[in-house]
């Protein structure tokens, strides 16, 4: 399975933009870059997913890497309620997602 | 839609007992997952479903471990004698078959096995 690499944690004051960075340098021309996040005692939720070009809701933007080695969920501005584990995931042929131990983002007030 | 439905959200046993998880995806979803959470081993895929199929169990960590998909509206998993570390939150979560497609997770049985 192909892998990615996170920080394991990162802090970001409330209102500000906050930049997650995510490597995975082995990615194959087919995966999907999928960001997840779990906050404090639900399960994960999807964020935003992307193959190459830059992706953007209502949640945040993704921004992908012209090599696709890297890519960078941005939150636009951070609220308290977006304190949580991000989980960066390659979607290697549909469903078989391993996830890594994500970046625990602290907001602060 | 309710989104994926499992039960029970607690669970608390003891060691050697049988142990059913439930869980209910959302409607129309081809593909079904397990997955197990602890502080040691993250999130780890167990099992996963492709029209009511299994397809990869080999996150399955041992003969304890059985899944069951009997219809499209219902799964199940079953640990067989339950051990301590067992003790976990397990996931159920389900999306549409396609390469890309978003996972939606229910919120989790945490399981204590005494």
């Amino acid at each position: 399975d192909a892998k990615t690499t996170q920080p394991n944690s990162m802090e970001s004051n409330e209102e500000e933009p906050v930049h997650l960075p995510c490597n995975h340098s082995t990615i194959s021309g087919t995966d999907y870059i999928h960001w997840y996040r779990q906050l404090p005692s639900q399960g994960p939720e999807y964020v935003i997913h992307g193959l190459t070009s830059n992706v953007n809701n209502r949640m945040a933007s993704l921004a992908i890497a012209e090599d696709r080695k890297s890519s960078t969920l941005i939150l636009h501005r951070a609220t308290l309620r977006d304190a949580a584990v991000y989980y960066c995931i390659l979607d290697n042929y549909g469903q078989n997602f391993v996830f890594g131990p994500g970046t625990r983002l602290s907001v602060l007030p | 839609d309710a989104g994926v439905i499992q039960s029970p959200r607690h669970e608390v046993t003891e060691m050697g007992q049988e142990v059913t998880l439930r869980c209910k995806p959302i409607s129309g979803h081809d593909y079904l997952f397990w997955y197990r959470q602890t502080m040691m081993r993250g999130l780890e895929l167990l099992i996963y479903f492709n029209n009511n199929v299994p397809i990869d169990d080999s996150g399955m960590p041992e003969d304890r471990f059985s899944a069951k998909m009997p219809n499209a509206s219902f799964s199940t998993l079953k640990i067989q004698p339950s051990e301590p570390r067992d003790s976990a939150v397990y996931f159920c979560a389900s999306s549409f078959a396609s390469t890309g497609e978003t996972q939606y997770f229910g919120p989790g049985t945490r399981l204590l096995v005494l």
